[in-house]
């Protein structure tokens, strides 16, 4: 099955600092990599995602980079405020056997952005 | 439209008894996953549902747990003979069926708060 690794797992910044959290994956046909953000006491919230076919998404503040020769991706959030404070996490897809399509979370990630 | 619902919000129950946690994904949602989430921690996958396909019971950590799905809609969560440690959020999701060349958003439901004491 896919393995799926996330790092840091607690990261704090400055608020206008950009933040950079990494996920790395086993299974090299893994083709869709979502990022959710995960506010205290809610549901987990998609972000933003990227498919295998492009390098890099952005979303205003938001980006992912996905670099499939060395199986990782990254999200970044630039200008960070403090409502970014959260816990993000990576996710990607079995990619074949019977739980295709089943997603495989990371350990999560606690973004702290101080005023 | 309508989201993930689950139900009850909240439940606290005592130790040794048997609880059912429900989950009504979203319509036309085909894959449905449950996941227990500790105060502070990460996901961990229960169980994953996805159209007729038998179900991926890959991630109940032990036989009092267990999930089915009626009519590829609702899903219920039963855990049998509760235990402390059982205490956490459980957090349902649903999202269009995978394709072996794709995969879709996953939308999760507001979670039900297990206390068992």
């Amino acid at each position: 099955g896919e393995n799926v690794e996330q790092h840091p797992s607690t990261l704090s910044v400055q608020e206008g600092d950009s933040a950079v959290i990494k996920c790395t994956y086993s299974d090299s046909a893994s083709n869709y990599f979502p990022w959710y953000k995960q506010e205290l006491g809610k549901r987990p919230q998609l972000i933003i995602d990227i498919r295998s076919n492009v390098g890099e998404k952005k979303d205003q503040r938001i980006a992912v980079t996905l670099n499939k020769t060395a199986k990782h991706f990254s999200l970044h959030i630039t200008e960070t405020q403090p409502e970014d404070s959260a816990v993000y996490f990576c996710a990607a897809p079995m990619a074949g056997g019977t739980s295709y399509g089943k997603l495989t979370f990371g350990q999560g990630t606690i973004l702290t952005v101080h005023p | 439209g309508a989201g993930v619902s689950q139900s009850p919000s909240n439940k606290v129950t005592e130790k040794g008894k048997d609880v059912e946690l429900r989950c009504d994904p979203i319509s036309g949602h085909t894959a449905l996953y449950w996941y227990r989430q500790s105060l502070g921690q990460g996901l961990e996958f229960l169980i994953y549902f996805q159209g007729n396909s038998a179900p991926d019971k890959s991630g109940l950590p032990s036989d009092r747990f267990s999930a089915e799905r009626t009519g590829g809609s609702v899903s219920t969560l039963t855990i049998q003979r509760t235990q402390q440690e059982d205490s956490a959020v459980y957090l349902c999701a649903s999202s269009l069926r995978a394709r072996a060349d794709s995969s879709y958003e996953q939308y999760f439901g507001p979670g039900t708060r297990l206390t068992v004491t």
